[in-house]
């Protein structure tokens, strides 16, 4: 348990389906963010948020929606997704003034597109 | 901008074997260096960091050390076991650490028994 509880961590959905990943952090950290690990890909991070707000955002379709309702939690709504989104969602999260001691991460959610 | 280049895998050792997976880094100043490990079916965790030049980084049997020089971080390990099998990613944040951390793409590593 690294401090970093994502659930579910498994999903299967249809194309059509809405769902959301959640990301759960007590650790007192104030930046959070999501990133997608596809096989044979390199780390792709897709969204930062710094003290509750969104700070970056990478050319992500709009099929994913974050939400960061308060600093501990972190949420990633899917809708329309492709077949080419399936992969494994892995959040982390780090203190913005403690930099150096890197971020933690969670263990992931894998998801599967039909 | 910054950026972090790990040595492409896959790798294949044979249990007791040394490894070495070597990483370089580009950024400005003096960042802060980083080796994350991933275990299958897993998310990432930090391994050993080195936060300036000339720190040796170290955990469960691994060291990396920050060599400003050749701006290079490898990562070595006296004797691996097969428990030792998962994706290495080495990383960096910038000088301060008030920037994202900046990821290699991973080195995947299957020690055989």
């Amino acid at each position: 348990e690294t401090g970093v509880t994502q659930t579910p961590r498994h999903l299967v959905m249809g194309m059509t389906n809405k769902k959301s990943l959640k990301c759960e952090q007590h650790l007192g950290h104030n930046a959070m963010y999501w990133y997608k690990q596809s096989a044979k890909k390199p780390l792709e991070l897709m969204f930062v948020y710094s003290l509750e707000e969104r700070v970056e955002n990478n050319s992500v379709p709009s099929r994913f929606s974050p939400e960061c309702p308060n600093s501990s939690h972190l949420f990633l709504h899917l809708h329309t997704l492709q077949p080419e989104d399936s992969a494994l969602y892995l959040c982390a999260s780090s203190r913005i003034d403690r930099g150096l001691e890197g971020y933690t991460f969670g263990s992931g959610t894998r998801l599967t597109v039909v | 901008g910054n950026s972090v280049t790990q040595m492409e895998g896959p790798v294949t050792l044979s249990e007791e074997a040394f490894l070495t997976i070597n990483c370089t880094y580009t950024a400005t100043g003096y960042p802060s260096l980083f080796w994350y490990v991933q275990y299958p079916g897993e998310g990432l965790q930090l391994l050993l960091k080195a936060t300036k030049a000339d720190d040796k980084g170290s955990n469960k049997g691994f060291e990396a050390t920050y060599r400003k020089e050749t701006t290079s971080f490898h990562l070595e390990k006296g004797s691996v076991q097969v428990s030792d099998s998962a994706v290495y990613f080495c990383a960096l944040v910038s000088e301060g650490g008030s920037e994202k951390l900046v990821f290699g793409k991973g080195t995947k590593l299957t020690v055989n028994p």
